[in-house]
């Protein structure tokens, strides 16, 4: 059974950093790519960071130069660490396991699988 | 980017009856990255629909999207009460990879 698990979200001053880990079980990690997906309070869906199978990274305009997603293949996580983080930054962090409709390169993933969420909460 | 916009922003059907859900972006998008995902109250989303029309394992046939270019859609035949929850599409076909707004599915 595939399974994703989140952990790390907290509540963290603006300006503050924070590592946000994904658990994966069911696949082994290194054959898909694994993406952190966000939803602030109340909002819609925001596509954040990619890692790939090639182990290529990509960022959202709005993360860039203050995420960075990692993958540890021995302990099977995804991590996320975030500095410089603001109150538009307050979400519910998703980990998701994509699939490539088409072979090729860029974040271009549906998602299959969902963890069920790390809430980060960014406020003084 | 490539902006999607769901409509209606709210649809109230009975149980039973059809739902009819739009996703219309403002430019091309190739079928095949174009997914669905539904997302109940306190839930993670969940994939429906893959490809635009193909469905996603074990989702019941009542599902079914269609579409192409800049106009897609996704009808619920049959409404069961565990239907009714939000209703997100998303092209993966440019980068960044963007949702809808969402469409909210509620009982009438």
């Amino acid at each position: 059974e595939v399974r994703l698990l989140e952990s790390g979200g907290d509540l963290v001053q603006p300006g503050g950093s924070l590592r946000l880990s994904c658990a994966a079980s069911g696949f082994p990690l290194s054959s898909y790519a694994v993406n952190w997906v966000r939803q602030a309070p109340g909002k819609g869906l925001e596509w954040v960071s990619s890692f790939s199978t090639d182990g290529r990274t990509y960022y959202s305009d709005s993360v860039n130069g203050r995420f960075t997603i990692f993958r540890d293949n021995s302990k099977n996580t995804v991590s996320l660490e975030m500095n410089s983080l603001t109150a538009e930054d307050t979400a519910i962090y998703f980990c998701t396991r994509g699939r490539r409709p088409v072979a090729g390169r860029g974040p271009k993933y549906y998602y299959d699988f969902w963890g069920q969420g790390t809430l980060v909460t960014v406020s003084s | 980017e490539i902006v999607l916009t769901q409509s209606p922003g709210t649809l109230s059907v009975s149980p039973g009856e059809r739902a009819t859900l739009s996703c219309r972006a403002n430019e091309s998008v190739s079928s095949s990255y174009l997914a669905w995902y539904q997302q109940r109250p306190g839930q993670a989303p969940r994939l429906l629909i893959s490809g635009a029309s193909l469905r996603a394992t074990g989702i019941p046939d009542r599902f079914s999207g269609s579409g192409s270019g800049t106009d897609f859609t996704l009808t619920i035949g049959r409404l069961e009460p565990e239907d009714f929850a939000v209703y997100y599409c998303q092209q993966c076909g440019a980068s960044p990879p963007t949702f809808g707004q969402g469409t909210k599915l509620e009982i009438k």
